[in-house]
C-alpha cells in the first residue's frame, strides 16, 4: 500500500526566505503525488500535482515541487515566503492501480515570521 | 457553483447516538470520499465512492456507513457514536474517468466538526 511521510510537523521561516517542506513517499508502483494547502477553518485546496509527466511541477501561488524517484521524494518549495503562505500543507499519494485511494500525510504547519 | 456542501458544520452528540453527515456536490463528479482530520494525523480516508451504487472502505471505516444513491449526494452515517469519533470530517469530490482510473483535483467541503461526549 502507498504512504507518505512529511518530515517536520512545524516549519517556521522569515518573510522573504526560502520555503522547503519535505515529503517522502512509499509506493511499489509509479505514484501520483499531490500537495494541498489548508487555511484556518477551511477545507483543503490543490497546490500542485505530479502524474508522470514533467518531474518539476509548478503550482499556484509560486510553489513548485520536484519528483525524485531515486530519493522517493516530492518536496515543496517556494523561493520567497509571504505572510499569506502561513497555513497547513499536506502531501498526498495515489497510484494508477489505486487511484481511488488518495492517502494523505500528517501535515506540516508553516509559520512566517515578519 | 456551490461546489461541495457539508451539513451540519458543527454537531455535539452523546455516546451511543446516531447521526448523518450530509455531503452534496453540484459538479457532476463521479468520485466522492470522506476523510477525518485529527491533530498530528493528517487526513485519513474513511469511505469512498466512484459512482452511484458503488462504495468502498478506506483506511478507517469502522463505525461508519455510507451509501451513494445519486451522483450528487454521499452521506456518512454514524450508527452509535463514540468519543473516538470526535473529529473534523471532510467530504471531497473529484472528476473520475473509469478508462484512465485517475482522479483529478479533489474539491473539499468546509468540514463538519463533530464532538462526541
Amino acid at each position: 500500500a502507498q504512504s507518505v511521510t512529511q518530515l517536520g510537523s512545524h516549519v517556521s521561516v522569515s518573510e522573504g526566505a526560502l520555503v522547503l517542506l519535505r515529503c517522502n513517499y512509499s509506493s511499489s508502483v509509479p505514484p501520483y503525488l499531490f500537495w494541498y494547502v489548508q487555511y484556518p477553518n477551511q477545507g483543503l485546496q490543490l497546490l500542485l500535482k505530479y502524474t508522470s509527466a514533467a518531474t518539476l511541477v509548478k503550482g499556484i501561488n509560486g510553489f513548485e515541487a520536484e519528483f525524485k524517484k531515486s530519493e522517493t521524494s516530492f518536496h515543496l518549495t517556494k523561493p520567497s515566503a509571504h505572510m499569506s503562505d502561513a497555513a497547513e500543507y499536506f502531501c498526498a499519494v495515489s497510484t494508477y492501480s489505486s487511484a481511488s485511494k488518495i492517502i494523505f500525510g500528517s501535515g506540516t504547519r508553516l509559520s512566517i515570521r515578519p | 457553483n456551490a461546489g461541495v456542501t457539508q451539513t451540519p458544520k458543527f454537531q455535539v452528540l452523546k455516546t451511543g447516538q446516531s447521526m448523518t453527515l450530509q455531503c452534496a456536490q453540484d459538479m457532476n463528479h463521479e468520485y466522492m470520499s470522506w476523510y477525518r482530520q485529527d491533530p498530528g494525523m493528517g487526513l485519513r480516508l474513511i469511505h469512498y465512492s466512484v459512482g452511484a451504487g458503488i462504495t468502498d472502505q478506506g483506511e478507517v471505516p469502522n463505525g461508519y456507513n455510507v451509501s451513494r444513491s445519486t451522483t450528487e449526494d454521499f452521506p456518512l452515517r454514524l450508527l452509535s457514536a463514540a468519543p473516538s469519533q470526535t473529529s473534523v470530517y471532510f467530504c471531497a469530490s473529484s472528476y473520475w474517468q473509469a478508462g484512465t482510473r485517475g482522479t483529478g483535483e479533489l474539491f473539499f467541503g468546509e468540514g463538519s466538526r463533530l464532538t462526541v461526549l
